[in-house]
Order: structure tokens, then sequence, then C-alpha cells
């Protein structure tokens, strides 16, 4: 079985801090995905990354990075928590290949005050 | 860019009964997948059922099946015998060569028994 793991379920954060969410997964995949979801608007791409440190912003990565030093681990960074990053955030994997689905993570829900 | 519509905010369905849930997408490639993944409440997203674009054949899973109109650009889940089990956010997804999926804003399914 695919395992996906996210280090959170729930997190609260103040206004300004730094925030790491860290996900794992244990399949060997190339690549790895952070999303936001929010209501009415589905899941939206962050960042993702295809290789150990190699990354790519998706369509909203203002006021994120990421970090992939080794291959099962891809982290998620807000520099300076803002009370609009209050969100869900999911973490997923795959293998490289456009037949190949996504295994999520269970999620992260986040608030910042 | 390639877009996804879920036009259905909400659905019900009572427990037995079949049920569609309507998507539709834009793109101008012609090699591509679309998915239909489930996020039960408070669990992880999984994956349902999928489609390449290249096969006439409509996809089935057990109780869901799709129905996809390439010409229309029509995805659209149909579960048949519904179960409580199914109540979940369901999420029509896009992907091809790029590696990224593309979701729609999602339709939330709920079971009467």
């Amino acid at each position: 079985d695919v395992k996906v793991t996210q280090s959170s379920r729930y997190l609260v954060k103040r206004t300004g801090e730094k925030v790491f969410l860290e996900c794992v997964q244990d399949m060997d995949h190339e690549n790895m995905f952070w999303y936001r979801q929010d209501p009415g608007l589905g899941l939206r791409l962050i960042y993702f990354s295809y290789d150990v440190k190699m990354k790519e912003k998706g369509d909203i990565p203002e006021g994120y990075s990421v970090s992939r030093e080794k291959k099962e681990r891809f982290s998620l960074i807000l520099e300076s928590a803002s009370t609009n990053q209050t969100s869900m955030y999911l973490c997923a994997s795959s293998l490289e290949g456009i037949f190949y689905e996504q295994y999520f993570g269970p999620g992260t829900r986040l608030t910042v005050t | 860019a390639q877009t996804v519509t879920q036009s259905q905010p909400e659905m019900s369905v009572q427990e037995a009964e079949t049920v569609t849930l309507s998507c539709t997408y834009d793109t101008s490639e012609s090699d591509y997948y679309l998915f239909w993944y489930k996020q039960p409440p408070s669990r992880q997203m999984i994956l349902v059922i999928r489609q390449e674009a290249y096969k006439q054949q409509n996809a089935t899973e057990n109780r869901f099946s799709v129905n996809f109109q390439k010409a229309a650009k029509s995805f659209s889940l149909k579960i048949s015998d519904s179960q409580l089990g199914d109540a979940a956010m369901y999420f029509c997804a896009y992907k091809d060569h790029g590696n990224k999926l593309v979701f729609g804003a999602g339709t939330i399914l709920r079971v009467k028994s």
C-alpha cells in the first residue's frame, strides 16, 4: 500500500510565524506535490517536485517555498504566515508518467490567527 | 490553460439509486487522462476511476462508470446502487504530459437512507 503521511492534521499559527509542513511518501515516487484546498475552488497546485532538489512553481506559489532534500520527503514552508493562508494543505506523490494517479496524504488544516 | 468545471456544488441520492456527477473540461491536447477522485469526510482522497482520452470505451470500476464524450469534452461519473459509504466530495481532474493534475471545484454527494 502506498502511504503518504503529513506531519500534522491540525495546526494553529500566529501571523508572521514561519511554518513548516512536512510530507513523506514510502513508494519511491519521483513526483511530489503540494496543494491547498479551499471551498468552491477545488485543489490548487502550490509547488511540485520531480526529483530531489528540483522544483517547479504551480498556480499559486506566492508566499510559499518548498524543499526536497531527500526523495521521500517534501516540505512546504510559509516564510511569514498570513491569515489568507488559512486553508487545508494536501500533499501528494506519483510515479513519473501520464498514466499514473497521484496518492494523497490526509491533509493539514492550518489556521493562521 | 486547461480548465475543469464541475457545475454541481451538491448532489443528493437515495440509497440504492443511481446518480450522475457532471464534469466538463477544456484542452487543446489530444493525449490526456481524466480522473475522478473521492474525498470522504475527514479521510484521504482516493482514486475512483481513470479514463485515457484515446480509449473510446468508457471506464468501469464495479458500481462506478464514466460517460466520456471526447468531442463534447465531457466526463461524467455514474454511481449505481448508491451506498452510504459513497457520501463524499468528488473531484474531477485532468492530466496531460505536464504531470500536473488540474482539478474541478468538487461536488458534495449526500446519500440518504
